[in-house]
């Protein structure tokens, strides 16, 4: 099991905002910044947000996240259906000196 | 346009070894980080590893420590992994990954992966 930890699955209907959680440590998230990650399915991962809540260029501010202590969220709103993907949190983690991924969520749009 | 594209899939039996090549265009090859993540069938992204093509130097995850070899070859703006003593368990998508100088753990170009199969 995986040092930083999200929900397995989420879920939401068009238009709605949907969050998804990070939960991690005091060596992780703590202590350094987190990134997100969407992967559609057969797809490779796309960086959604870096630096906590720093978005790259084309990237729809639809996608909005937060941190605060050892968690961090991922925030979605009006949701469409290409948002269905997994997502994944990301930290370094400064005990055992690597990028630590959660185990991802799984979000479908209803 | 910055671009990473790898070599292409590999099967290969339990005990072997695998070499994947990760060729970079497009961008200043040494001032960016390569790292390399994993995802077996159905699973998660795992983090194996990065190396910084300026001097070389590498970091290993602990669970692949002394297994994997990472490398880069600023003659051709190649990333190379390279796997001993594959397991079944090894059966996963590899892919390389340039990280934003920003940040530990943003990697904002993937090369498109390549299918490690390890199979008797």
């Amino acid at each position: 099991q995986s040092v930083v930890t999200q929900p397995p699955s989420a879920s939401g209907t068009p238009g709605q905002r949907v969050t998804i959680s990070c939960s991690g440590g005091s060596s992780n998230i703590g202590s350094n910044t987190v990134s997100w990650y969407q992967q559609v399915p057969e797809t490779t991962p796309k960086l959604l947000i870096y630096n906590d809540n720093q978005r790259p260029q084309g990237v729809p501010d639809r996608f909005s996240a937060s941190k605060s202590g050892t968690s961090a969220s991922l925030a979605i709103s009006g949701l469409q259906s290409e948002d269905e993907a997994d997502y994944y949190c990301a930290a370094w983690d400064d005990s055992l000196d690597a990028v630590i991924f959660a185990g991802g969520t799984k979000l479908t749009v209803l | 346009e910055a671009q990473l594209v790898q070599s292409g899939a590999e099967v290969k039996k339990p005990g072997a070894s695998v070499r994947i090549s990760c060729k970079a265009s497009g961008y200043i090859f040494i001032d960016y980080y390569i790292h390399w993540v994993r995802q077996a069938p159905g699973k998660g992204l795992e983090w194996l590893g990065l190396v910084d093509p300026e001097d070389d130097e590498v970091v290993y995850a602990e669970n692949f420590q002394g297994r994997v070899s990472l490398t880069a070859d600023r003659s051709t703006d190649t990333s190379f992994m390279e796997v001993n003593n594959l397991k079944s368990e090894d059966t996963a998508l590899y892919f390389c990954a340039r990280k934003l100088p920003v940040a530990h753990d943003a990697f904002d170009v993937w090369g498109q992966g390549t299918m490690v199969t390890v199979s008797s």
